[in-house]
């Protein structure tokens, strides 16, 4: 089966770096996104990596490492707006390439 | 560009009964995964479809079904609602053709109460 792991928690102050991490247990990894979800909104996607690494866009950065099964997500400069709960999600070949989601952790961002 | 849609954005039922969703997927993307996501918990993967047909499907039951129609909206059906069926049920569209299939669209989701 599939498991993905996240602190279910995260407190940062505005201005601040914070680090969201995700580890996973899957037979048929493809590949790991994140998702940022606001209160009462839609997931909106934020990134993706299929290859170990860091990709940047903007004050976001992911990094996934395939062999330690671990990535995180990496938000710079910190805004209220970034308030949120972020999901990691594994894209995997079991389910036919489709994503499973890990429970998700809720960042609040502190004046 | 018209994003992705859902209806009814609300909805009660009992338990026993059958629910509709419904979703329009964002233009020109042929491929929509349905997911269902409890309070304070992540989406669960409920199944794909691609091109009216079924392509995927999470650890769900029977119960669950969906269709897919030639304008690419799409449909999940629910029967025999119990109490734990009550949650946001989101769907996401993608462009399964060839754009980036890693990003997926999402609506705002029904959210379902069964009493």
């Amino acid at each position: 089966g599939q498991s993905l792991e996240q602190p279910s928690e995260v407190t940062a102050v505005e201005g601040a770096i914070v680090q969201i991490n995700c580890t996973y247990q899957t037979s048929g990894f493809y590949g790991l996104s994140w998702y940022q979800q606001h209160d009462g909104g839609a997931p909106t996607f934020l990134s993706y990596n299929a290859l170990d690494g860091l990709e940047e866009t903007g004050r976001f950065s992911s990094f996934l490492s395939r062999s330690d099964s671990y990535g995180y997500l990496l938000l710079q400069e910190l805004q209220m707006k970034d308030s949120a709960s972020y999901f990691c999600a594994v894209r995997d070949l079991d389910y036919g390439q489709n994503f499973v989601f890990g429970p998700g952790t809720r960042l609040s961002v502190l004046p | 560009e018209t994003g992705v849609t859902q209806s009814p954005t609300h909805l009660i039922k009992t338990r026993g009964q059958q629910v509709t969703l419904r979703c329009s997927s964002q233009s020109g993307h042929n491929t929509v995964s349905w997911y269902q996501q409890a309070l304070g918990q992540g989406p669960q993967f409920i199944f794909q479809y691609y091109r009216e047909e079924e392509n995927g499907r999470g650890n769900f039951p029977p119960r669950f079904s969906g269709l897919q129609f030639p304008n690419y909206s799409s449909e999940l059906n629910v029967n025999a609602l119990e109490l734990d069926d009550s949650a946001l049920y989101l769907c996401a569209s993608v462009d399964g053709g060839g754009g980036s299939y890693n990003e997926q669209f999402f609506g705002p989701g029904t959210r379902l109460t069964v009493l």
